[in-house]
């Protein structure tokens, strides 16, 4: 079964300084992943998506992540933190094998950024 | 290109009811997935529609069940409300294959009282 395991609920940075966000994941596949982004009152936007195109993969709002296969791990990464890059981050999983559609989410990371 | 839109946005309902969420997804999707998010849960997958035939369910009961229309426009029910039903209801749309994103709309924040 796919798991997505994320560290750390609550992370805050000051502003200008690296985020980083954890996500370590399960699967049996291999897997697509990706970040999804939810401002409050809203939906979920994506950031990126590891399809095994590339293990390095860059984003909107200057995000990255990078897939390292030996960890099980699909970190997401901000240079320099902005006030406007508060809010709750998500990672998720889905089978690249499947006919399905289905993510699995992490729990969730609320960024804070502080001025 | 219009992105998803779930109608309606905001619910009051009192425990026993039944309720009907709508989602509309992007032009020329046929993947409708639903999400019900909680903050003890996190973001649970209800079920996925393609074609109008539902291809994954998750773990829920049977109280909540979904359709699909012959324009991909989808809807979910929820019978006999209980308050842990209280939670934003997140609808995706997707095409092509696996690798691609799904589209999240705005969701409907369902409360039970």
């Amino acid at each position: 079964a796919q798991s997505v395991t994320q560290l750390g609920s609550h992370v805050s940075v000051s502003e200008g300084a690296l985020v980083l966000l954890r996500c370590n994941y399960s699967s049996s596949v291999p897997p697509y992943l990706f970040w999804y982004v939810q401002y409050p009152n809203q939906g979920l936007q994506l950031l990126l998506k590891y399809t095994s195109a590339a293990t390095l993969v860059k984003g909107i709002n200057g995000f990255e992540a990078e897939f390292k296969k030996s960890e099980t791990s699909f970190h997401l990464t901000k240079p320099s933190a902005h006030m406007s890059d508060a809010a709750e981050y998500f990672c998720a999983v889905s089978p690249s094998t499947s006919g399905t559609y289905k993510y699995i989410f992490g729990t969730g990371t609320r960024l804070k950024v502080l001025a | 290109k219009a992105g998803v839109t779930q109608t309606p946005r905001y619910l009051i309902k009192t425990r026993g009811q039944q309720v009907t969420l709508s989602c509309s997804p992007i032009s020329g999707h046929r993947s409708v997935s639903w999400y019900q998010q909680t903050p003890g849960q996190g973001l649970q997958f209800l079920f996925e529609y393609f074609s109008e035939t539902q291809r994954n369910k998750g773990n829920f009961p049977g109280r909540f069940s979904g359709r699909q229309f012959s324009n991909s426009r989808s809807e979910m029910n929820v019978s006999t409300l209980e308050l842990g039903d209280s939670a934003l209801y997140l609808c995706a749309s997707h095409h092509g294959g696996a690798g691609n994103e799904q589209f999240f709309g705005p969701g409907t924040r369902l409360t039970v009282l």
